[in-house]
């Protein structure tokens, strides 16, 4: 079966760090996905990994472990309007393929 | 501007009317997908495009058809609508090319209720 698994929330300190992790078992994959989504908006892309290790994109970093069958996102000097769903997501067979997402991850910010 | 289009934007039918949802983008992205988000579930995809004439079935394709006969247009079919199809609907397109994914957009989402 397909299963991808993260935290169904969060809470972090403004200007602090937080890692949202996600696991996955999936029939098939080839790469990982991460969206963030506000309250009432469409998700926006933040990477996609495809090889092992960690790809730093401003104050986010995305991390892959093929083997491990685990990622996080790390998001750095939290800010107020980082409060939103973090979702993460398995492309099964190419990127632009079946992919599937888990529930998401709602991460709060507090002054 | 880049974007995806979507058509209803809201919507409230009653079950077994006949429905379509547009999905249009301007990019001319290979790549189209639907989804549905229900809470506590998060995204499911119900059907999703390569290119134009080529779909295939996502997680949960049951009681939605679609068809991609143009490259910009993606339309989701509810043939029979029923209450277990209420949910917020997203369609989506991506570019060919892992370092373009930045320039992948969702459209602004479809909700629907089906009574």
């Amino acid at each position: 079966g397909q299963n991808i698994d993260q935290p169904t929330e969060m809470t972090a300190t403004e200007g602090a760090i937080v890692q949202i992790n996600c696991t996955y078992q999936t029939s098939g994959f080839n790469g990982l996905f991460w969206y963030q989504q506000h309250a009432g908006e469409a998700p926006t892309f933040l990477s996609y990994n495809v090889l092992d290790g960690l790809e730093e994109k401003g104050r986010f970093s995305s991390f892959l472990s093929r083997s491990k069958g685990y990622s996080y996102l790390l998001l750095k000097e939290l800010q107020m309007k980082d409060s939103a769903s973090y979702l993460c997501a398995a492309a099964l067979y190419s990127s632009a393929s079946k992919i599937i997402f888990g529930s998401g991850t709602r991460l709060s910010i507090r002054p | 501007e880049a974007q995806v289009t979507q058509n209803p934007r809201y919507l409230i039918t009653v079950t077994g009317k006949k429905l379509t949802v547009t999905c249009s983008q301007n990019m001319n992205h290979e790549y189209m997908s639907w989804y549905r988000q229900d809470p506590g579930l998060g995204l499911r995809q119900i059907y999703y495009s390569m290119n134009v004439e080529v779909t295939d079935k996502g997680d949960v394709p049951e009681g939605y058809k679609v068809s991609r006969k143009e490259k910009r247009n993606f339309p989701l079919i509810l043939e029979s609508p029923s209450p277990n199809q209420t949910s917020l609907y997203f369609c989506a397109s991506i570019p060919p090319g892992r370092s373009s994914y930045n320039e992948q957009f969702f459209g602004p989402g479809t909700r629907l209720t089906v009574l």
